[in-house]
């Protein structure tokens, strides 16, 4: 069984500040992980995603993640935030063994929410 | 690439009728497609897993005769919601699996009112 845990519901942030939002995760086998954007009323779509090789993930508008295997965490980074990314987040995570059923199958976390101020 | 469509993006339904989701892999095949709900405020809760032409795989507290998942084909995937009812009211969304890749890709949601 699999299970993450985003630890801040809600982050406010003015712009132009750095922010982390941070997911820990359990599982009893060998991961993928993954963060999603949420915006009001639309899908998912992918921020980045680790799967193998460095550790350092760098993603679309800016984000990065960094996979920390012996803390089981994958916290998400931006250095200077915009407005536009106000939106809600998701770290997931899914079973890397394929060929199961489960493969694709996603766990997610809680969501954060990130406000970015003016 | 990698492209997965859903629709309706909005549906109203009256209490009692079915209403029936549309999840399509516009560009590619999806052996596997995965059906997730969402709570206001709350996270996704995935449903079931459909691989092509075989049955769906619901998780634990899914009632698998009130949400019916066919997966005939390679590019399309259908949940129908039966004998909906107000707490049936979500937003449901499908993502899509391409044979041997290690992503799936979502759709744009729909959001399910029962009135």
């Amino acid at each position: 069984a699999q299970s993450v845990t985003q630890l801040d519901s809600q982050v406010p942030v003015f712009e132009e500040a750095p922010v982390e939002l941070r997911c820990n995760y359990s599982s009893s086998v060998s991961v993928y992980l993954f963060w999603y954007v949420q915006y009001p009323n639309q899908g998912l779509q992918l921020l980045l995603k680790y799967l193998s090789g460095s550790t350092l993930v760098k993603g679309i508008n800016g984000f990065e993640a960094e996979f920390n295997k012996s803390q089981t965490s994958f916290h998400l980074r931006k250095p200077s935030v915009h407005i536009s990314d106000t939106a809600e987040y998701f770290c997931a995570v899914s079973d890397r063994e394929a060929g199961g059923t489960s493969y694709g199958k996603l766990t997610f976390g809680q969501g954060t929410i990130l406000t970015v101020h003016p | 690439g990698a492209v997965v469509s859903q629709h309706p993006s909005r549906v109203i339904c009256k209490s009692g009728t079915s209403v029936k989701i549309e999840c399509r892999s516009l560009d590619f095949q999806a052996t596997t497609m995965f059906w997730y709900r969402q709570f206001p405020k709350q996270s996704l809760m995935l449903m079931a897993t459909s691989n092509e032409g075989s049955k769906a795989t619901y998780e634990q507290g899914v009632e698998k005769d009130k949400f019916l998942i066919n997966h005939a084909s390679l590019t399309l995937s259908t949940l129908t919601v039966t004998s909906a009812h107000p707490e049936d009211s979500s937003f449901y969304i499908c993502s899509a699996r391409r044979g041997g890749g290690s992503e799936a890709f979502f759709g744009q949601g729909t959001r399910l009112t029962v009135v």
